[in-house]
């Protein structure tokens, strides 16, 4: 069945890196764009930015440039997130979600969310 | 940035009654296509969110008909015709017109 598969919980210290993984499966990586996004404690959801799996192309919240990147294996169908400079308000719960690349069917299948913690 | 608001921020619901929830958004939402760029997500107690609603009033796959969602350009609302016991959760507008995607506040919806 379709399903986003993502990597296990992280703790992290201030100024690190994490590197969080979305496994596709069940339909065609490349037929729609991978959006992820944030719930940090207590906090509405927030979006980061999306990837064209296929091209890689994608777009970037503001907030988060400069620490945010979105690579992929499409050899694997894996999308990842990779964001830098890890503070504590960091800490939150991460998301990918896929979206249809040619016509918009909203955020239809999400993976089951990844727990970053950023502590000293 | 559109900002999305909503209300109520918190619903008690009885089963078997009906239930509605309002969104605003600060900017039209309304797109040259004729269509309303407003979803509608809820989120279960430990689960991921989930897509009830899209582009305004469309139901996503397996989303029972007891779900609508319409609206104009800046107000929209979610209605639940009658309330079952599986609906608790927070409710979630965003809109997905521009980037970044911004989605409002939340309502939980809980058994009164």
């Amino acid at each position: 069945q379709v399903q986003l598969v993502q990597s296990g919980p992280e703790v992290k210290k201030p100024g690190a890196s994490v590197k969080v993984s979305c496994k596709a499966s069940g339909y065609t990586f490349s037929n729609y764009t991978i959006h992820w996004v944030r719930q940090a404690p207590g906090q509405r959801l927030e979006w980061m930015g999306w990837l064209n799996p296929g091209t890689g192309y994608g777009k970037l919240s503001q907030k988060f440039q400069g620490r945010l990147t979105l690579p992929r294996d499409t050899s694997a169908s894996i999308a990842f997130m990779e964001l830098s400079s890890l503070r504590s308000e960091d800490t939150a719960i991460y998301y990918c979600a896929r979206v249809k690349l040619d016509y918009y069917y909203g955020l239809d299948v999400w993976g089951q969310g990844t727990t970053v913690t950023v502590s000293s | 940035d559109i900002v999305m608001t909503q209300s109520p921020l918190s619903l008690p619901v009885t089963p078997g009654e009906p239930a509605s929830i309002s969104c605003r958004s600060s900017q039209s939402l309304l797109y040259s296509n004729g269509y309303k760029y407003v979803d509608w997500y809820l989120q279960k107690p430990g689960q991921s969110p989930q897509l009830l609603i899209y582009l305004g009033s469309n139901r996503a796959s397996g989303v029972p008909d007891r779900f609508s969602g319409s609206g104009s350009g800046t107000n929209f609302t979610l209605k639940i015709s009658r309330v079952e016991p599986e609906d608790v959760g927070v409710y979630y507008c965003m809109q997905p017109l521009q980037t970044p995607f911004t989605f409002g506040p939340g309502t939980k919806v809980d058994l009164k």
